[in-house]
């Protein structure tokens, strides 16, 4: 079993949908959880990064974390076209600085 | 806040040439910057961490002696692909942890490496 599973996509949603993106974890040691934005061509950029489980939101963005499921999820309301992009979860333990990203999933919002 | 450069962006140079790539943070004191390698469509590969004053922690499969590490400053480390080939083409990304952003990375804008 990988440590992160992530499905790759593409995933190809209209305009103003509500998008949900997902990550599967195996580590029980994982305790902080982020998603990155990468546009194609360019650094990933951090949008969401969270300690606990639960719920948190950022504009359109909220982040979700099920620690005992070992799931995570990042859901986009009103989508964009602008929101294209490949989307990574990462997780690190307490003790490394050093994530563990997911393969990222591609997000097609068209017109 | 948390800005990382990265220099040049692009780069096309010949094969047996040693090209050299600067990242910087802008606004915080880097204590860790990581060196990722990304190939078209591929997740981030992580290729070495470096600590300030110390030497580079390379993963397994990257040569240390064609990829040197300096991370000379809390604001400034450096990858210097030596003897460039084409298979070393790719897409190199720096990221850089520290101060308020210890348990998570901001990455640069990334720089294309071309090799002919």
């Amino acid at each position: 079993q990988k440590e992160v599973e992530q499905d790759p996509g593409p995933l190809s949603v209209p305009e103003g949908a509500i998008v949900s993106l997902n990550c599967t974890y195996s580590n029980s040691a994982f305790q902080y959880f982020m998603w990155y934005r990468q546009y194609s061509r360019k650094g990933p950029e951090l949008l969401m990064y969270t300690y606990s489980s639960g719920n948190k939101e950022d504009g359109r963005f909220t982040a979700q974390v099920d620690k005992s499921s070992k799931y995570i999820s990042l859901f986009i309301r009103d989508s964009q076209p602008s929101d294209s992009a490949t989307y990574l979860c990462a997780f690190s333990s307490g003790g490394s600085y050093i994530p563990t990203f997911g393969r990222g999933t591609s997000l097609i919002v068209h017109p | 806040g948390a800005v990382v450069s990265q220099h040049p962006s692009r780069v096309i140079c010949k094969s047996g040439t040693s090209v050299k790539i600067e990242c910087r943070s802008l606004d915080f004191q880097a204590t860790t910057m990581f060196w990722y390698r990304q190939f078209p469509k591929q997740s981030l590969m992580l290729m070495a961490t470096s600590n300030e004053g110390s030497k580079a922690t390379y993963e397994q499969g990257v040569e240390k002696d064609k990829f040197l590490i300096n991370h000379a400053s809390l604001t400034l480390s450096t990858l210097t692909v030596t003897s460039a080939h084409p298979e070393d083409s790719s897409f190199y990304i720096c990221s850089a942890s520290g101060g308020r952003a210890l348990q998570t990375q901001y990455f640069g804008p990334g720089t294309r490496l071309l090799v002919l």
